[in-house]
């Protein structure tokens, strides 16, 4: 998918600092939340998920924070990569009916040399 | 490790045509999606099918849209009438029961 970026808010971190991505959330009635990563031409690839009865989750250099009480999601990546440049969306969900996810707008991260 | 894949990456086609995107989904996945990105905007869901009827749709996912899965492995996107707006990428999504989704590489759709 292509994010061309012109209203993407973005995010330029040096290489091997920490990242922190952050979203907010419509629905207080979402239990399950997603981080996807979406680099140019490729679909969204999973990268973390959590469930509302948790506040923090952790990954191979990704940590995800949930703070329900402003509907607010963040995710973190540890010693940032060239690789890990690309848009970065949060997801929302009910963990029963459909499961649909929203989306949110996505933060471009851009890793810099 | 299996994945969802879709056909064609690219279509083009003049508007007022129909199309047809496919997409296979992972083998032993209950749960199948369109989703649609206009260009430099969002990923939005469209709809959702389950036990082989649609459980939920947008308000997107008007009477242009239909899905189908003609057999036991292909879920398609057809789109009667396209439109200018219609162009975007289309992903299909699958999932098994619980648990993340997983997308396929997206279908660009150019309405001319």
């Amino acid at each position: 998918g292509e994010n061309v970026g012109l209203h993407l808010p973005t995010l330029s971190v040096q290489e091997g600092d920490n990242s922190i991505i952050n979203c907010a959330y419509s629905n207080s009635a979402s239990d399950y939340f997603i981080w996807y990563k979406q680099e140019s031409g490729k679909g969204p690839q999973f990268i973390i998920d959590i469930r509302s009865n948790m506040d923090k989750r952790q990954g191979q250099r990704v940590t995800v924070l949930l703070n329900k009480t402003v509907k607010h999601l963040s995710l973190q990546i540890a010693a940032t990569q060239p690789g890990d440049s690309a848009v970065y969306f949060c997801a929302e969900s009910r963990a029963s009916g459909t499961y649909k996810y929203i989306f949110g707008t996505g933060t471009r991260l851009k890793v810099l040399a | 490790e299996p994945e969802v894949t879709q056909t064609p990456s690219h279509q083009v086609t003049q508007m007022g045509q129909e199309v047809i995107l496919r997409c296979v989904p992972i083998s032993n996945h209950l749960y199948f999606y369109w989703y649609r990105q206009i260009l430099g905007q969002k990923v939005e869901f469209l709809v959702s099918f389950y036990n082989n009827e649609i459980s939920e749709k947008s308000e997107i996912f008007d009477d242009q849209f239909s899905v189908e899965r003609p057999d036991g492995s292909n879920f398609t996107l057809k789109i009667r009438s396209t439109k200018l707006e219609d162009s975007a990428m289309y992903f299909c999504a699958s999932r098994l029961l619980a648990g993340d989704s997983f997308f396929g590489p997206g279908t660009r759709l150019t309405v001319l």
